[in-house]
């Protein structure tokens, strides 16, 4: 099994400019995850949506964060306009739907706004 | 919300030495994992453990549900083991892990 994919693995941008995230879950997982790790906020969740419907988005820090799920392979979360303050590193995780609560993380991109 | 408290902040070891990181939280929870992350930044599964206790090779891990702590146990530890260990709980399977601030460690050859 390939993992969680996120892409791209680090970007940098200036402060105004768009920026689109993307994660590929585990196939057959039906729950995913967007949380970001700072220095000051320790890691914190975004926004997490069950079978491709977004449950709970009261982590998005501001309407210049916005996530979609159009199929079950793949989620993108898009910052615009981004800011410095925006620096951090995003992670995607995945979960199956059974029995097992166990979430698994992409390896993240870190994000950098200048 | 549900408060996880990890301690200590900070650990420094020989390597050979065995360490035990403790995570404590505040309310009953159906899911609990343990994480390694490594110098690269990604994070790696090391346990999922709502109760009881697991082994893997030198790490092991014990959660006492009913007590509302788990215990993180690090044996002939290796400089690869250095990182940051984070304990992160849940409500229930669909809900996300909050996360603990964590516990740096670091292994000294």
């Amino acid at each position: 099994d390939a993992g969680v994919i996120q892409s791209p693995r680090h970007e940098v941008t200036e402060m105004g400019q768009e920026v689109t995230l993307r994660c590929k879950p585990i196939s057959g997982h039906n729950s995913l995850f967007w949380y970001r790790q700072t220095m000051m906020r320790g890691l914190e969740l975004l926004i997490y949506f069950n079978n491709n419907v977004p449950i709970d988005d009261s982590g998005m820090p501001e309407d210049r964060f916005s996530a979609k799920m159009p199929n079950a392979s793949f989620s993108t979360l898009k910052i615009q306009p981004s800011e410095p303050r925006d620096s951090a590193v995003y992670f995607c995780a995945s979960k199956w739907g059974g029995n097992s609560y166990e979430q698994y993380f992409g390896p993240g991109t870190r994000l950098t706004v200048t | 919300g549900i408060q996880v408290e990890q301690s200590p902040p900070d650990l420094i070891l020989q390597e050979g030495a065995n360490s035990t990181l403790r995570c404590n939280f505040s309310d009953s929870v159906n899911n609990l994992q343990w994480f390694h992350q490594n110098p690269w930044g990604q994070l790696i599964n090391l346990f999922y453990i709502p109760s009881g206790t697991k082994q893997n090779g030198r790490l092991s891990a014990t959660t006492v549900a009913t007590e509302r702590y788990s215990l993180l146990y690090i044996s002939s530890s290796q400089t690869t083991d250095s990182g940051v260990y984070f304990c992160a709980v849940g409500f229930s399977g669909n809900t996300p892990l909050v996360f603990g601030k964590g516990t740096r460690l670091s292994v000294i050859a």
